[in-house]
C-alpha cells in the first residue's frame, strides 16, 4: 500500500528559486495538508484542502502556494525559496474532512535546504 | 484556540524502565488528544487517541495515555521501556478538524 507519497525527499534551492513539493494519496481521502517540521517548534500546519477545488491556510502560510485539483494531489509550490524555509516539510492526509477524531496519515517526508 | 504544551524536551531512560512523557492541553471545551511517533527519518505515525470514550486509552506497542480533566493532561506512559522505543513522540490536539502540534521530546534508551 503506497499510503502518502512524496517527491522529492530531498532537495537544495538557491535563494529566489522556485520549486514545488509533490504529494498524492491512494486512500480516497478529503482532507489533506502540509506541515513543516523544525527542531523545537514541532510541526506547523502551512495549508490545508478540505477537498477538491478548496484550500485555505494554515498557521504559516507566508511563501507558499497550493492547489487541490483532484482528490489525490496536493502540491506546495515555494514562488521564491528563502533561506528561512529551510525545513522539513511532511503532507498529511485523512478520511473525513469534518471531523476531530480522524487519524491523520503522513508521508516520510521531503527535506529542503534553502542556501 | 486550543494547543498542548509537551514538557521536556529530551527523555532518557534505561531499557526495561518506565517512561512518562508529559503533555497539557488548554481547553474551554472537551479536547480531541492525540499521540504521534516519529522514528528517524520517518513520518508521523498515530500511537493513541482521546475521543471522551474513555479516560484511560491504550495504544500500539504497550503505549498508554490517561486524560485527567481536573490537570487538563494528557501524559504518554508505557511500564518497560524497548531500544525499539526510540524516538520523537508529539502530542496534537485537534481544532476545528485540524491537529496542532506540541514542540515534541526525544526519548533515548539506554542498554
Amino acid at each position: 500500500n503506497a499510503g502518502v507519497t512524496q517527491t522529492p525527499k530531498f532537495q537544495v534551492l538557491k535563494t529566489g528559486q522556485s520549486m514545488t513539493l509533490q504529494c498524492a494519496q491512494d486512500m480516497n481521502h478529503e482532507y489533506m495538508s502540509w506541515y513543516r517540521q523544525d527542531p523545537g517548534m514541532g510541526l506547523r500546519l502551512i495549508h490545508y484542502s478540505v477537498g477538491a477545488g478548496i484550500t485555505d491556510q494554515g498557521e504559516v502560510p507566508n511563501g507558499y502556494n497550493v492547489s487541490r485539483s483532484t482528490t489525490e494531489d496536493f502540491p506546495l509550490r515555494l514562488l521564491s525559496a528563502a533561506p528561512s524555509q529551510t525545513s522539513v516539510y511532511f503532507c498529511a492526509s485523512k478520511l473525513d474532512s469534518l471531523t476531530n477524531t480522524g487519524e491523520l496519515f503522513f508521508g516520510e517526508g521531503s527535506r529542503l535546504t534553502v542556501l | 484556540a486550543q494547543s498542548v504544551t509537551q514538557l521536556g524536551s529530551h527523555v532518557s531512560v534505561s531499557e526495561g524502565a518506565l517512561v512518562l512523557l508529559r503533555c497539557n492541553y488548554s481547553s474551554s471545551v472537551p479536547p480531541y488528544l492525540f499521540w504521534y511517533v516519529q522514528y528517524p527519518n520517518q513520518g508521523l505515525q498515530l500511537l493513541l487517541k482521546y475521543t471522551s470514550a474513555a479516560t484511560l486509552v491504550k495504544g500500539i506497542n504497550g503505549f498508554e495515555a490517561e486524560f485527567k480533566k481536573s490537570e487538563t493532561s494528557f501524559h504518554l506512559t508505557k511500564p518497560s521501556a524497548h531500544m525499539s522505543d526510540a524516538a520523537e513522540y508529539f502530542c496534537a490536539v485537534s481544532n476545528d478538524y485540524k491537529l496542532s502540534f506540541g514542540a515534541g521530546t526525544t526519548v533515548t534508551v539506554r542498554a
